[in-house]
């Protein structure tokens, strides 16, 4: 079936460690992919969007993420992770289905940074 | 502040309970969704409106019939629910489904007894 895959579904990291939260996506043909954030108590922000271009997407708060189509893969990726970037990580594939662009979400990744 | 907003934050129904959830955006946009976020599942899309008309309704049950009486606003109206409908219910909305960014709001977080 098609699908969003995360990796991981906790990681525990101290801070100034860097992260790399997988995701692969089954999906063939043309796909926008996304990273959204959520933050506890509060609600999904956009973290990073790749539509076409340079593979390497610059988000906010220092995060990246590289598309390596050959891979099915849009994993994200911060070198210093801060006690604040403590949240929930879901990955998404934006798919052309049934007459409309479709937004499938992976499960989730959840993020605890100790200072 | 995203621009959508949702009301109830908190709801706790009993099964035999009719209850509504709103959603208002105010963003201009012309495209609402919603979706429910259950514990270690991924986001499910629920229903999606385009221009105020339904264009998805992904296999929902009818205890869940949504409302979108104008672009902004968009309902999601309860009946009858069973406990395993207990979740976060995110709306959603975006300029269109090109290429644009989905714009989520705090979500409304149900819990039926």
């Amino acid at each position: 079936a098609q699908s969003v895959s995360q990796h991981n579904h906790h990681v525990i990291l101290s801070e100034a460690a860097s992260l790399e939260l997988g995701c692969n996506y089954s999906y063939g043909g043309t796909v926008n992919l996304f990273w959204y954030v959520q933050y506890p108590g509060q609600h999904l922000q956009l973290l990073l969007k790749y539509f076409s271009g340079d593979p390497l997407v610059k988000g906010i708060k220092g995060f990246e993420a590289e598309f390596i189509k050959s891979k099915f893969s849009f994993n994200l990726r911060k070198p210093s992770v801060q006690w604040s970037d403590t949240a929930e990580y879901f990955c998404a594939v934006k798919k052309f289905s049934g007459g409309y662009n479709k937004l499938i979400f992976g499960a989730g990744t959840r993020l605890a940074v100790h200072p | 502040e995203t621009g959508v907003t949702q009301t109830p934050r908190h709801l706790v129904m009993g099964m035999t309970n009719k209850k509504s959830l709103k959603c208002e955006q105010h963003l201009g946009h012309n495209a609402m969704y919603w979706y429910k976020q259950s514990a270690k599942k991924p986001l499910e899309l629920m229903f999606v409106y385009s221009l105020e008309e339904r264009v998805e309704n992904n296999s929902v049950p009818s205890r869940f019939s949504p409302e979108c009486p104008n672009s902004s606003h968009l309902f999601l109206h309860l009946h009858t629910l069973q406990p395993e409908d207990s979740a976060l219910y995110l709306c959603a909305s975006s300029q269109g489904f090109g290429q644009e960014t989905q714009y989520f709001g705090p979500g409304t977080r149900l819990l039926v007894l």
